[in-house]
């Protein structure tokens, strides 16, 4: 069975400070990775996804960026971390044909402050 | 770009009754409508999910329904229980590679 895990658990980190955040899929060869972060209470918003090793696709900007070292790793990282980093970030994969819903890791909390 | 929209941000239900939440996309190109479950503090669980080229799909208490037409989807919860009090966000895509969300809406199912 797939299993994905999502490290650290959870972060409190200083405003300007770096941060890694790291995935690991285990069980499945070559899948689609992404990167979420959502706002407390708030929606989803899809930052980052991968499609193959060392192949990353930015959704949107928000001084974050991601890599893909291994086929089963994905990472998301910054030098400097700002208060609206703060959230919740969750790595999702899927397969590669069309259309399988992403499934979610178990996510990690990062309090900025 | 795609945009989703959850009509209900919060839905008050009695037990054993039934709950619906409504979604609308804006893009026909469109094809595929997973749902999610997100319980207080927990990360989002897959529940259900939709292909265009059908318009009902049953999964237990589970029934999502597609009118292409209307651009509209919907996830019917039937014979509610105190746990699947949840927010529940739907989603839409037609790309593998980018889903958009809705804003959630937060179920709570009174005893």
């Amino acid at each position: 069975a797939q299993t994905i895990h999502q490290w650290p658990v959870a972060e409190i980190k200083a405003v300007g400070s770096p941060l890694s955040l790291g995935c690991t899929i285990k069980g499945k060869s070559s899948p689609n990775l992404y990167w979420y972060w959502q706002a407390t209470g708030g929606t989803l918003q899809q930052l980052f996804y991968s499609i193959t090793v060392g192949q990353v696709e930015s959704v949107v900007q928000l001084n974050l960026s991601a890599s893909r070292p291994k086929d089963d790793q994905f990472i998301l990282s910054t030098e400097k971390l700002l208060l609206s980093h703060s959230g919740f970030y969750l790595c999702a994969w899927s397969l590669r044909r069309a259309n399988q819903a992403p499934l979610f890791g178990e996510g990690t909390r990062l309090s900025v402050l | 770009g795609e945009k989703v929209e959850q009509h209900e941000s919060t839905l008050s239900v009695r037990e054993g009754d039934s709950a619906v939440i409504n979604c609308t996309y804006t893009d026909t190109a469109s094809s595929y409508f997973p749902w999610y479950k997100q319980e207080a503090g927990k990360s989002l669980h897959f529940v259900i999910d939709i292909r265009s080229n059908v318009d009902r799909k049953q999964s237990q208490r589970l029934i999502v329904l597609l009118d292409k037409k209307a651009k509209r989807f919907s996830l019917h919860i039937t014979a509610t229980q105190p746990e699947d009090s949840a927010i529940y966000f739907c989603a839409a895509s037609w790309s593998n590679n980018r889903i958009f969300f809705g804003d959630g809406t937060q179920l709570v199912v009174k005893p």
